[in-house]
């Protein structure tokens, strides 16, 4: 079955830095979407994403946040300037034309320090 | 204000009985539910979904019913199976379709 691939797994930074995490979605599909989850806690919706422009946000997704479609296969998330409380696990997803369901990739677990 | 409640933070069940998992929700423009399996680490995994035309899909051992008048959806296990052993989130698409918005979990425990 065709995946979503994210990179880094793992990725550990300092408070204050720039990080950018890096999703392939399926190639066929139309939507892109970024979670992420806190530990022990629900899985929040971040952004969407179709015919490369924002379709809708969060109020999580803040002026520090930005997503980028650069080229035919790739789409980052991009966190200007870390803090804390941006620790969490980040999970890409993306789906095809119709209103189904969503394929996740298995994640970046970002740690600021 | 949470849009989808899954009011039991876990369930745990015997090998071969029956599981089910509670899951409210509060717009009744809502007309597009999922429930995911996640296990830690991994990213959540699709498992059936029902649409506002339907009151019941079934996929193998798994069955999900739509009470639209209710606000309220369940998905039925039968029979769990330790390998079921997981967090499941109940999710719906917003009015515009532009996000799948997740309940909080329920961390189903299968005992054998």
């Amino acid at each position: 079955e065709p995946e979503v691939t994210q990179t880094p797994s793992h990725q550990v930074t300092q408070m204050g830095q720039e990080v950018i995490l890096r999703c392939v979605p399926i190639s066929n599909h139309l939507y892109f979407y970024w979670y992420r989850q806190i530990l022990g806690q629900k899985v929040e919706f971040l952004v969407s994403f179709y015919n490369n422009e924002i379709s809708e946000k969060s109020e999580i997704f803040d002026d520090q946040f930005s997503v980028e479609r650069p080229d035919g296969s790739n789409f980052t998330l991009k966190i200007r300037s870390t803090k804390l409380e941006d620790s969490a696990m980040y999970f890409c997803a993306s789906r095809g034309g119709g209103l189904e369901k969503l394929f996740f990739g298995s994640g970046t677990q970002l740690s600021v320090l | 204000d949470q849009q989808v409640k899954q009011n039991s933070p876990s369930l745990s069940v015997q090998e071969g009985r029956i599981s089910i998992l509670n899951c409210d929700y509060t717009n009744s423009m809502f007309d597009y539910f999922l429930w995911y399996k996640k296990y830690p680490a991994e990213g959540p995994t699709f498992l059936i979904s029902i649409s506002s035309i339907k009151d019941k899909n079934e996929d193998g051992r798994f069955t999900v019913f739509l009470n639209k008048s209710a606000k309220h959806l369940s998905l039925h296990i039968v029979p769990s199976q330790p390998g079921d052993s997981a967090v499941y989130f109940c999710a719906a698409f917003n009015q515009a379709g532009t996000a799948l918005i997740f309940g909080k979990g329920t961390t189903l425990s299968v005992s054998s």
